[in-house]
C-alpha cells in the first residue's frame, strides 16, 4: 500500500498560473522526492529534498518539507501546457532506504 | 548517456501464461529496481537487485521473480498470470545501492502488460 497521500487528486489551471500540490506521508524518512509522469509512461525525477532541509528550488519548482507534520508541497510557478502530467511524491523511509514509497499522485492539467 | 530501456513496451498475455520483461539500466548503474503501477494500488515496489543479488523484495507473491546479470541488465518474470497482473511495470536504476545517499532513481518507459 502507498505510504503517502497527495492532495488534490486532480488540478486544472490556466497557463501562467501557479500549481501547488501537497503530499503527506506516514513514517520517518531519509529524503522525499518528486517525480513527473506523462500519460502512463516512465517517471522523471524532478527534485529531491533531504530530511534536514526545509525548502529547495530548481528552476520553476519549489519544494518544501515539514517533517514535524510529515508533509511536503510542490509549487510549479508560471505553469505551461507542457507541465500537464501526473506528479508523484516518493519517500525513502529511514528503515528501508532501498525503495521509494509513492504517493497517490496529482493529475495536473494546464490549459493553454 | 543512454537512459534506462525496457523491452517489450507492450505485451498481451492470457491467464495462466508466464511473461518475462527485460530492463537495461544506465551504463555504470549497478542497482536495478522494479515497480508495478496499477490504477487501484498505484506505484508499488517489487524488488531490487544489486550486483546480481536480490537485496530486497516487496509484498508480492512468489509468482513474481527476477534476476540480474553480470552486466547489470535485469529481467523480471511473472508466472501463472492473473487478470490482476495487468499493469505498467517500471524498471529504475541508480548509481549505488540504497537511496539515502545519491537518492534519485532513473526510470525506464515501462512495459504495459495486459492479461486477458
Amino acid at each position: 500500500s502507498q505510504q503517502g497521500e497527495e492532495d488534490p487528486q486532480a488540478l486544472s489551471i490556466q497557463e501562467g498560473e501557479n500549481a501547488t500540490m501537497n503530499c503527506s506521508y506516514k513514517t520517518s524518512i531519509n529524503n522525499l522526492q518528486w517525480y513527473r509522469q506523462n500519460s502512463g509512461r516512465g517517471l522523471v525525477h524532478l527534485i529531491l529534498i533531504r530530511s534536514n532541509e526545509r525548502e529547495k528550488h530548481s528552476g520553476r519548482l519549489r519544494v518544501t518539507l515539514d517533517t514535524s507534520k510529515k508533509s511536503s508541497s510542490l509549487l510549479i510557478t508560471a505553469s505551461r501546457a507542457a507541465d500537464t502530467a501526473s506528479y508523484f511524491c516518493a519517500t525513502v523511509p529511514m528503515d528501508s532506504s532501498y525503495k521509494l514509497i509513492f504517493g497517490s499522485g496529482t493529475r495536473l492539467l494546464v490549459r493553454p | 548517456k543512454a537512459g534506462v530501456t525496457q523491452t517489450p513496451r507492450y505485451l498481451i498475455k492470457t491467464r495462466g501464461q508466464q511473461v518475462t520483461l527485460s530492463c537495461s539500466p544506465i551504463s555504470g548503474h549497478r542497482s536495478v529496481s522494479w515497480y508495478q503501477q496499477t490504477p487501484g494500488q498505484g506505484l508499488q515496489f517489487l524488488f531490487e537487485y544489486f550486483s546480481e543479488t536480490q537485496r530486497n523484495k516487496g509484498n508480492f507473491p512468489g509468482r513474481f521473480s527476477g534476476r540480474q546479470f553480470s552486466n547489470s541488465r535485469s529481467e523480471m518474470n511473472v508466472s501463472t498470470l492473473e487478470l490482476g497482473d495487468s499493469a505498467l511495470y517500471l524498471c529504475a536504476s541508480s548509481l549505488a545501492q540504497g537511496l539515502a545517499g545519491v537518492g534519485e532513481q532513473y526510470f525506464g518507459p515501462g512495459t504495459r502488460l495486459t492479461v486477458t
